[in-house]
């Protein structure tokens, strides 16, 4: 029963830096996203897919990048760390993308 | 330009009472609507939502209200609980293929004992 698994909880990354945030659900969910959270502006859509091999680009997509092989795992790509990037970052997913999304725990992440 | 808009960052209502928190939305293709409630270091939960062919909705203490001329719609707790402390974020979603979420940026409900 687990859900939209994401790892890991905590990062700190020195500019410059790339890591991957990982998102994997056991829901057989067709539609999975990634958004940022920032203080004072809601959640923001990075990526998204709506399956397996077919991504799109969200709201704020520079500095990102996303694959989608499976159903099951969204990971999320950041391929040289900025300070603008330190926010909290929560994968969500859906089967159909009209009913509530089930969203991670998340990630959060401190560039410095 | 914000598509969604929450103009209320805080709200504190006393226990018992109502809580009524308010949405704003500028995008006509938006033909879906969510509530979210989020707990600190957790992710935003599914509350309730709302198609827009319907004016309301309800779901034990939680009704959402839809104003398409306005472009408005509001979420009612009645009775407020202290446990019913969150931020609350108000969601939308466009018609078409392509169904990903734009939220606003969240109002915190303090509800006091």
């Amino acid at each position: 029963n687990a859900g939209v698994t994401q790892t890991p909880k905590f990062q700190v990354l020195k500019t410059g830096q790339s890591m991957t945030l990982q998102c994997a659900q056991d829901m057989n969910h067709e539609y999975m996203s990634w958004y940022r959270q920032d203080p004072g502006m809601g959640l923001r859509l990075i990526h998204y897919s709506v399956g397996a091999g077919i991504t799109d680009q969200g709201e704020v997509p520079n500095g990102y990048n996303v694959s989608r092989s499976t159903t099951e795992d969204f990971p999320l790509r950041l391929l040289s760390a900025a300070p603008s990037q330190t926010s909290v970052y929560f994968c969500a997913s859906s089967s159909t993308g009209v009913r509530g999304y089930t969203f991670g725990s998340g990630t959060r992440l401190t560039v410095v | 330009d914000q598509q969604v808009k929450q103009n209320s960052p805080s709200l504190s209502v006393q226990e018992g009472r109502i809580s009524i928190l308010n949405c704003d939305y500028t995008n006509s293709m938006f033909d879906y609507f969510l509530w979210y409630k989020k707990y600190p270091a957790e992710g935003p939960t599914f509350l309730i939502s709302i198609s827009s062919i319907k004016d309301k909705n309800e779901d034990g203490r939680f009704t959402v209200f839809l104003n398409k001329s306005a472009k408005h719609l509001s979420l009612h707790i009645v009775p407020s609980q202290p446990g019913d402390s969150a931020v609350y974020f108000c969601a939308a979603l466009p018609s078409g293929s392509a169904r990903q979420l734009t939220f606003g940026s969240g109002t915190q409900l303090t509800v006091l004992p």
